[in-house]
This record gives structure tokens, sequence and C-alpha cells, in this order.
């Protein structure tokens, strides 16, 4: 059974701090990594993806991978308000299918 | 931008009705998905579609089954509906790729079942 694994939160951070979301995973076969975020209420919305090993940086979002210590993480830079969400890791595999494995999500809380 | 809509935001149905939540995209993705997510336990994947016609096994399909007769509507159904089957459903569809790389599924709103 492949699993995902995230601590659920909450994390706090203030406004204009760094926020770091941490995943682990199991399948060591697995290929893409994927962070979603998911308002309450609303349905998940693709961050950004990242398939190898390093940082990828988008805006104010840098996703990191370590495929030897099978790691994932999100590093949200000035952190705003509106940046208060569930933050959900997503693992696609090597099945041969196009399937996502998510976390359970860490529920990231910015205060002003 | 794509498209995933669903039939219903809400739906309260009683024990041992059949239930029907259809799911329709608008961008001819190959790959369609029916998760349901529930607190503490995340979103889980309960069918899935490559193709019309087609269908696979999620992680947690018994109570379950699914239709695809058009390549733009996937359609899941509650044979007989339990309290357990109490959840948020998601439908999500992506573009088939020759790669596992980089592709996005995207979610429609959701469908909140209440099964009394």
């Amino acid at each position: 059974q492949k699993e995902v694994e995230q601590n659920s939160g909450p994390l706090s951070v203030p406004e204009g701090a760094i926020a770091s979301l941490n995943c682990t995973y199991s399948d060591r076969g697995s290929q893409s990594f994927f962070w979603y975020r998911q308002y309450s209420g609303k349905s998940p919305e693709l961050i950004m993806f990242i398939y190898s090993n390093g940082d990828k940086e988008d805006g104010r979002f840098t996703a990191q991978l370590n495929k030897a210590s099978q790691y994932v993480s999100l590093l949200i830079r000035d952190s705003q308000p509106s940046d208060s969400a569930t933050y959900l890791c997503a693992v696609n595999g090597n099945s041969g299918y196009s399937t996502l494995t998510f976390g359970k999500g860490t529920m990231l809380l910015v205060s002003p | 931008d794509v498209k995933v809509t669903q039939s219903s935001r809400y739906l309260v149905k009683r024990t041992g009705e059949k239930v029907f939540l259809e799911c329709v995209q608008d961008m001819d993705h190959e790959n369609m998905f029916w998760y349901r997510q529930d607190p503490g336990l995340g979103l889980r994947l309960i069918y899935f579609s490559y193709d019309v016609k087609m269908k696979e096994k999620g992680d947690i399909p018994e109570g379950y089954s699914v239709s695809r007769e058009k390549k733009e509507r996937f359609s899941l159904i509650l044979e007989s509906a339990s309290t357990n089957q109490t959840s948020m459903y998601l439908c999500a569809s992506m573009i088939l790729s020759g790669t596992s790389t980089g592709n996005e599924q995207f979610f429609g709103p959701g469908t909140r079942l209440t099964v009394l």
C-alpha cells in the first residue's frame, strides 16, 4: 500500500514569515510529486509539481524534492493570510496509470 | 479554462436508495477519477477511467460502481446507499500523457452526500 504522510497541523505562522510544509512517501518508484491547496469547503487546486531532485520555484512557492530520502516539501515565502488553507501532497507512481495517492493534508494558518 | 462540473453540490438520500453522482468535463480529457474525502482520512480514490467504457478500481471501490459511456461524462453509482457513504465526493479529470510527469488533475466543486 502506497503511503503519503503529512503532519496534520495546524501549522501557524505570522504574516510575512516562511511556511514550510513537509511530506514523505513510501513508494520508492514514485515519479511525480504535486502540491495542491484546498480552501475550506472548496475543491483542491494545483500549486506546483516537481519530478526532479532539487528545488523548483514559482513566485512565492518553492517545491523541494529528495528522492533518496523520499521527501518532498513546499516552502511559502512572505506568507499571507490568504495562504491559510489545507495543503495536500500527492504522489504519482509508476503503475502506468495516472493515479495519485494523496496525503491527508497539512492545515496552514497565517495570522495577520 | 478546464471546467469540471458535478450534478449536485448537496444531496440527501435514504439508506438503501440507489444514488447517481454525475461528473462532466469540457476539455476532452481521457482520464477521469472519483474520490471521496473524509475528515482525518484525506482524499481516497474510488474508481478511475482512462477511456470510454474503461474503468479501474481505486483504493476503496466496495459499495460503488461507475459508468463511462461518453468521454466527457463519468458517473459514480451507489447501488444501495449506506450511512457510511456519507462523505464529500470529488470528481477530477486529466489529459492522457505518455509520461507520468506534471499532469494536473482538475477537480470539480464536489458533492456533499448525506445518507440518512
